[in-house]
């Protein structure tokens, strides 16, 4: 099964917004309400930011968000943070009962 | 606040069996709402999940299609930790191994373990 898509790299200024995509199939993203959001900074673990496609667990900033639509789904950061620089990946359920990571996408701040 | 614990070798030659175990503090691999599992990060493949167990009244294992003929899962409800076994192994399975629990999206990590496959 191959890996959902996403961008390789997206950029934005201080105080912007940003959209990640994530692309899949009707067999994961599409199929379930189950996508999931991480942020990993460079050595360290990856931390969820959002679960169930839009639900932000508790701590994480309001400036995260998520959204679905068909079989693509989307991570928005609004008022881009210098602490946002990462890398973030986008993770379904599957109709073969498994978790499916996205690519990548490292996120720059100019 | 649930924390999970990693340990195991982090050098395994080519053909022979990696093994992983996952501590777990805070929670119970017994849990009826949580699942327990392993996911790997290398440089070229990124995130890769590789499989999973949980307890629903019995005890359910899933694992991903390319690792599925090498790879084991097992809780350990004594210990209260679970434990990741892959063999036939190549260099190609070097890779950080995380131990990980799911149940509002992965939301505990282990700390990560660098396992290198070389003789």
């Amino acid at each position: 099964q191959s890996a959902l898509t996403q961008p390789a790299s997206v950029s934005g200024s201080p105080g912007q917004s940003i959209t990640i995509s994530c692309t899949g199939t009707s067999s994961d993203v599409g199929g379930y309400n189950s996508v999931s959001w991480y942020q990993q900074h460079p050595g360290k673990v990856p931390k969820v930011i959002i679960y169930g496609v839009s639900e932000r667990p508790s701590g994480v900033s309001n400036r995260f968000s998520g959204s679905k639509s068909g079989s693509s789904a989307s991570l928005t950061i609004s008022g881009l943070q210098p602490e946002d620089e990462a890398d973030y990946y986008c993770c379904s359920y599957t109709d073969r009962g498994t978790w499916l990571f996205g690519g990548g996408t490292k996120l720059t701040v100019l | 606040q649930v924390q999970l614990q990693q340990s195991g070798p982090g050098l395994v030659k080519p053909s022979q069996t990696l093994s992983l175990t996952c501590g777990i503090s805070g929670d119970s691999v017994s849990s009826n709402s949580a699942a327990w599992n392993w996911i790997r990060q290398s440089p070229s493949t990124g995130l890769e999940w590789l499989g999973r167990t949980y307890y629903r009244s019995k005890w359910y294992n899933d694992y991903a299609l390319s690792v599925k003929s090498r790879i084991t899962i097992n809780p350990d409800t004594a210990k209260n930790q679970f434990s990741l076994l892959l063999n036939s192994v190549t260099p190609e399975d070097t890779a950080v191994y995380y131990c990980a629990r799911d149940e509002m999206g992965i939301d505990f990590w282990g700390q990560g373990t660098l396992v290198t496959v070389s003789s």
